[in-house]
């Protein structure tokens, strides 16, 4: 069975630091991998997957994410953030063949002036 | 296509009654899911649905909730005798066949059990 550990609950970072939120995964299966957002009170958007080829995937808003098959990891990471990324993120993974995905427990990341 | 949409986007109901959602996926698209999101935790897989074929259920899904999709278009997902640990956010998601490209989630049904 698959699992995500999202090693961090909670990320504050100050406006235009940089940022990396850590993912591990397990699975003794081929998976797909995702980093969804959250804004409150709505539904979840997809910032990036990583289907297969290139390790280093680049999604919406300047987030990249490389995946790391040695260390079993996914770990998101922005340059420099804005106000207005504070929102919960969710690593995912999923089953080639179900397409299910298994979610992380989320990190909170929260952006100061 | 306007995404997924899922009908109602709140609902508070009196512990013990029926509850029902729709979910209206992207219309090309042939999987369903349904999942389920609890204050501070990432959403949980309930059910998945491939054209009307419901293929896998979770252990979350107790007796009292059951799923369907006629003819295989929209969803619906129905709580019965709701309880006070069902308040949750109901999530639904679509996807074409190949599964992994083109998953789109919905805003989701927010449960609120008094």
């Amino acid at each position: 069975a698959q699992s995500v550990t999202q090693l961090d609950s909670q990320v504050p970072v100050f406006e235009e630091a940089p940022v990396e939120l850590r993912c591990n995964y397990s699975s003794s299966v081929s998976v797909y991998l995702f980093w969804y957002v959250q804004y409150p009170n709505q539904g979840l958007q997809l910032l990036l997957k990583y289907l297969s080829g290139s390790t280093l995937v680049k999604g919406i808003n300047g987030f990249e994410a490389e995946f790391n098959k040695s260390q079993t990891s996914f770990h998101l990471r922005k340059p420099s953030v804005h106000i207005s990324d504070t929102a919960e993120y969710f690593c995912a993974v999923s089953e080639q063949s179900s397409g299910k995905l298994i979610f992380g427990q989320g990190t909170e990341l929260s952006v100061k002036p | 296509d306007t995404g997924v949409s899922q009908d109602p986007r709140h609902k508070i109901t009196k512990r013990g009654q029926n509850v029902t959602f729709r979910c209206d996926p992207i219309s090309e698209h042939n999987r369903l899911y349904w999942y389920r999101q609890t204050l501070g935790q990432g959403p949980e897989f309930l059910t998945y649905f491939q054209n009307e074929a419901q293929l896998e259920k979770s252990r979350l899904l107790s007796d009292r909730f059951s799923a369907e999709r006629p003819k295989g278009s929209f969803s619906t997902l129905e709580i019965q005798r709701t309880e006070q640990g069902d308040s949750a956010m109901y999530l639904c998601a679509s996807s074409p066949m190949a599964g992994a490209d083109g998953y789109t989630f919905g805003s989701g049904t927010r449960l609120t059990v008094v």
